[in-house]
């Protein structure tokens, strides 16, 4: 069964850092990897989604990284800035019945 | 941009109580789910839908049905709402093909009493 990890669950950090979230996952047989961010009580808005195939995406500031056979993914923050406070999530799309598995998520928190 | 829009931001149902949440896209996606969401427990699959009227169960379906009539339109009914369904709900929908991302709404926020 393909379970999802996000180490740490919470993180504080001085803005202007570069910081990485890490997400691991237990069954290589994914099509892909996608990174969420949750503002406190709203949905999930999709920052990146990597394809199996993929090594990594960039989207301004965030770096998406995938190693499939190790089951990692990391997420790069650079120059992290008050407004990047926020849950950030990843889920792994599995080859069958296309389901979603989720992480518990890191609670990101930006100094100012 | 795709848009999922959920009925109600919050809601406040007693016990015992139908409750019928909706959820509506408006990219023409085969699929759509349904989502709990609880602290320490992260996001759980109720429900999901690969096209009208097809339904699958996800992990934790007990409590719970659905309705899929329209294909931009994904019910989750709480026959005999519970207190331990006081929970946020997210609906989301992607398209067919394995390697696109998913989409979600805002949310609902229920709180059974």
């Amino acid at each position: 069964k393909q379970e999802v990890t996000q180490i740490p669950a919470a993180l504080s950090v001085p803005e202007g850092e570069n910081l990485v979230l890490n997400c691991s996952f237990t069954d290589s047989a994914i099509y892909n990897l996608q990174w969420f961010r949750q503002d406190p009580g709203k949905g999930l808005t999709s920052l990146l989604l990597i394809q199996s195939s993929q090594r990594e995406q960039t989207s301004g500031r965030l770096n998406a990284s995938l190693d499939k056979s190790s089951g990692r993914s990391t997420l790069y923050i650079a120059a992290s800035q008050p407004g990047d406070s926020a849950t950030y999530l990843c889920a792994v799309n599995m080859n069958r019945d296309d389901k979603i598995i989720f992480g518990k998520g890191t609670r990101l928190h930006i100094l100012p | 941009d795709v848009k999922v829009t959920q009925s109600s931001r919050y809601l406040v149902k007693r016990t015992g109580e139908k409750v019928f949440l909706e959820c509506v896209q408006d990219m023409d996606h085969e699929n759509m789910f349904w989502y709990r969401q609880d602290p320490g427990l992260g996001l759980r699959l109720i429900y999901f839908s690969y096209d009208v009227k097809m339904k699958e169960k996800g992990d934790i379906p007990e409590g719970y049905s659905v309705s899929r009539e329209k294909k931009e339109r994904f019910s989750l009914i709480l026959e005999s709402a519970s207190t331990n369904q006081t929970s946020m709900y997210l609906c989301a929908s992607k398209r067919l093909i394995p390697n696109d991302e998913q989409y979600f709404g805002p949310g609902t926020r229920l709180t059974v009493t």
